[in-house]
């Protein structure tokens, strides 16, 4: 089982729409988690960080359930620009390796 | 303006052939990480440093080989050993080496995509 596992889609959606993605992590031990965002053939980039209570930042709403293992990024009103690969990470700090653990993303395209 | 500068680009590499990857960042980060991502996959760790003359394998490090001589950089050899090394590597910073989590936002350069021959 990997690490952590996300729906690759794609998410096709009309703008306007809202969209959710769900991600699960498959080691208890994780204790940070992050949503980042990317764009086809470039570097991926922080979108938000996701705080055991929930956290929201303008239209993107970022949720953790530790008990199930899941973080969510849910979008509301998407725009055109919003079209792009979402990356769920995570990272332990109980090995000694301190590095983040990517999933493998999921692609959303917004439809005009 | 300060940030990871990678190059090239875009880079070929002939079969038996040594390449390296540059990164370079004007950050004052402490940690420097080098990640391999294949087409409709994510990221997969090659090696990492936490401090300058140390550094650590990640997941798939085999055909690979990084030194950090200096804090600022942190060069990535991919090797005749690497069979299959067609992808896009990724090179990222933090200022934070323990990724404290306060700070481990990574910051990541612009890529160098490599294809073999």
């Amino acid at each position: 089982r990997k690490e952590v596992e996300q729906d690759p889609g794609p998410f096709n959606v009309p703008e306007g729409a809202t969209v959710a993605f769900n991600c699960t992590y498959s080691n208890s031990a994780s204790q940070s988690f992050f949503w980042y965002r990317q764009d086809c053939r470039k570097e991926p980039k922080l979108l938000m960080s996701v705080y055991s209570s929930g956290n929201e930042d303008g239209r993107f709403t970022a949720q953790l359930n530790r008990a199930s293992q899941y973080i969510s990024l849910l979008i509301r009103d998407s725009k055109l620009s919003d079209s792009a690969t979402y990356l769920c990470v995570v990272n332990r700090l109980d090995t000694g390796r301190r590095a983040l653990t990517f999933g493998s993303g999921t692609r959303l395209q917004v439809q005009p | 303006d300060g940030g990871i500068t990678q190059s090239p680009k875009y880079l070929f590499r002939k079969e038996g052939q040594n390449v390296t990857l540059s990164c370079e960042q004007n950050l004052n980060h402490d940690a420097m990480y080098w990640y391999r991502q294949d087409p409709g996959q994510g990221l997969r760790l090659i090696y990492y440093s936490q401090i300058v003359n140390d550094f650590q394998k990640g997941d798939i490090a085999e055909g690979y080989s990084v030194s950090r001589e200096k804090k600022e950089s942190f060069p990535l050899t991919v090797t005749s050993a690497q069979k299959n090394p067609t992808a896009f590597y990724l090179c990222a910073s933090s200022i934070d080496r323990q990724l404290s989590a306060t700070n481990e936002k990574l910051l990541f350069g612009s890529g160098t995509q490599l294809s073999v021959l």
